[in-house]
C-alpha cells in the first residue's frame, strides 16, 4: 500500500542553522512529490515539488529538497533558517489513481 | 487572485444538527477534495470529485456527504454530526488528481 512516512514529529534548529526534514514513500512506481507548509491558523502552502527531471528541486522561500530513488527518500532542506520557518511541514505523494497520501507532518521550531 | 475559499472557519456545534462546510474555487479545476487533519494522523481524504457530478470516497468518508453541481463549488455535508468529527477541514483543488493542490484556509469543526 502506498504510504508517506515523516520520521520525526518535531524538530527544534537554532536560527542560521541548517535543516533537513526527512520524508519517505512507498509507492511502486515514480511519484510525483510535494513538501507543503503550514503556518498557525492557515491552509497549507507548497514549498515545492517533484514530477521528473533533475533530482534537485528548487521552491520558495529558499528551500530544496532532493528526490533519491533509491532509498525512497524525499527530504527537504535548507541551507539558513529563519524564524519565520516555524511552522508544520507536509511530505505528500501523488500516489496515482485519485488521491494524494499526506504524511503526518514535521513540526518545526527555531529558537533564538 | 487564485484561491480557494471555505466558510465558516470556525463551527461550533451540537451532536446530530446538520451543517454545511461550503467550499469554492476560482480557478476552473476539475479535481476537489475534502481532508481532515488530526493531530498526528496528517491529512485524510474524506471525498473527492473528478468533475460536476462525479464524487467519490477518500479513506474516511463515514458521516459525510458532498455534492459537486457546479464545477467550482464541492461542499462538505454532516448530516448528523458527533463529536469523533471534532477537527479541521480542508478543502483543496487541483487541475488533475495527484498534482499540486490548493487550499483553502481550514474550518476548525468542533462538535460537543
Amino acid at each position: 500500500a502506498q504510504s508517506v512516512t515523516q520520521p520525526d514529529i518535531h524538530i527544534t534548529v537554532s536560527e542560521g542553522a541548517s535543516l533537513e526534514l526527512r520524508c519517505n514513500y512507498s509507492y511502486g512506481a515514480t511519484p510525483y512529490l510535494f513538501w507543503y507548509v503550514q503556518s498557525p491558523g492557515q491552509g497549507l502552502q507548497l514549498l515545492l515539488k517533484y514530477f521528473s527531471g533533475d533530482t534537485l528541486v528548487q521552491g520558495i522561500k529558499g528551500f530544496e529538497a532532493e528526490f533519491k530513488r533509491s532509498q525512497s527518500s524525499f527530504n527537504l532542506r535548507k541551507p539558513s533558517v529563519h524564524w519565520s520557518d516555524a511552522a508544520e511541514y507536509f511530505c505528500a505523494v501523488g500516489a496515482g489513481g485519485f488521491k494524494t497520501i499526506f504524511g503526518a507532518g514535521t513540526r518545526l521550531f527555531v529558537k533564538a | 487572485e487564485a484561491q480557494v475559499t471555505q466558510n465558516p472557519r470556525y463551527l461550533i456545534t451540537v451532536t446530530g444538527k446538520k451543517l454545511t462546510v461550503t467550499c469554492s474555487q476560482n480557478m476552473n479545476h476539475e479535481y476537489m477534495s475534502w481532508y481532515r487533519q488530526d493531530p498526528g494522523l496528517g491529512l485524510r481524504q474524506i471525498y473527492y470529485s473528478m468533475n460536476v457530478e462525479v464524487t467519490d470516497k477518500g479513506d474516511v468518508p463515514e458521516g459525510y456527504k458532498v455534492s459537486r453541481k457546479e464545477k467550482r463549488n464541492f461542499p462538505l455535508i454532516l448530516e448528523s454530526p458527533s463529536p469523533n468529527q471534532t477537527s479541521l477541514y480542508f478543502c483543496a483543488s487541483s487541475p488533475y488528481p495527484g498534482t499540486e493542490a490548493f487550499f483553502g484556509q481550514g474550518t476548525r469543526l468542533t462538535v460537543v
